[in-house]
């Protein structure tokens, strides 16, 4: 199975802060990875597809780059309601695998 | 609205069975293909299982493969999860979520989850 990775494991932030998070795969995976965001008690939100793609509804600050085997997520002007954990998730082949999780805390 | 709800969840002895049902609404159910992940408590998220749209191909995680069932009933919106051999480690929330694109049975993310029903495996 591909085994996805992520730095930093948590991070601590301002309203207004940029944060960029980093997803590496064990395997290349051309483009196709996705981005979560998780608070407690609720299910994932998507938020990056296809390693770049803004699902309807997902607010531009929001950002998703990267291919093959890097991937990097980028939150510009960090709000309020953005705390939580960040999961990737590749999208290559099955069984589909996700990385342990950013957790994004206040300062 | 996407609605995606749930049940079945509770306690169950190492060992036994339970099924979960995730009830769908607000999309075409048949031509989406559906999947179950867990979260353990306070871990991160695990993919279980994949069903196509006619669920004649199915995919499972090595964690589950020849303990869990997929399956899906088009006629009435509903997916559903047989467990069998519930151990310890298979506590956790278990969340149904629909494939963001429409059509083949084809690796990708998920663009709706339920709110997740939790199974505790204790003695």
């Amino acid at each position: 199975a591909i085994q996805l990775t992520q730095s930093p494991s948590s991070l601590s932030a301002s309203v207004g802060d940029t944060v960029t998070i980093s997803c590496r795969s064990s395997h290349g995976i051309s483009g196709s990875l996705a981005w979560y965001h998780q608070i407690p008690g609720k299910p994932p939100r998507l938020l990056v597809y296809d390693g770049s793609s803004l699902p309807s509804g997902v607010p531009s600050r929001f950002s998703g780059s990267g291919f093959g085997t890097d991937f990097t997520l980028t939150i510009n002007s960090l709000q309020p309601e953005d705390f939580g954990t960040y999961f990737c998730q590749q999208c290559n082949n099955y069984p589909l695998t996700f990385g342990p999780g950013t957790k994004v805390d206040v300062k | 609205e996407v609605q995606l709800l749930e049940s079945g969840g509770g306690l169950v002895q190492p060992g036994g069975s339970l099924r979960l049902s995730c009830s769908a609404s607000g999309f075409t159910f048949t031509s989406y293909a559906m999947s179950w992940l867990r979260q353990a408590p306070g871990k991160g998220l695990e993919w279980i299982s994949v069903s196509s749209v006619s669920a004649r191909a199915t995919y499972y995680a090595d964690s589950v493969k020849g303990r869990f069932t997929i399956s899906r009933d088009n006629s009435k919106n509903t997916l559903y999860l047989q467990m069998n051999s519930l151990r310890v480690e298979d506590t956790a929330v278990y969340y149904c979520a629909k494939d963001t694109g429409s059509g083949a049975i084809v690796p990708q993310s998920f663009d709706q989850w339920g709110q997740g029903t939790l199974v505790t495996v204790s003695s």
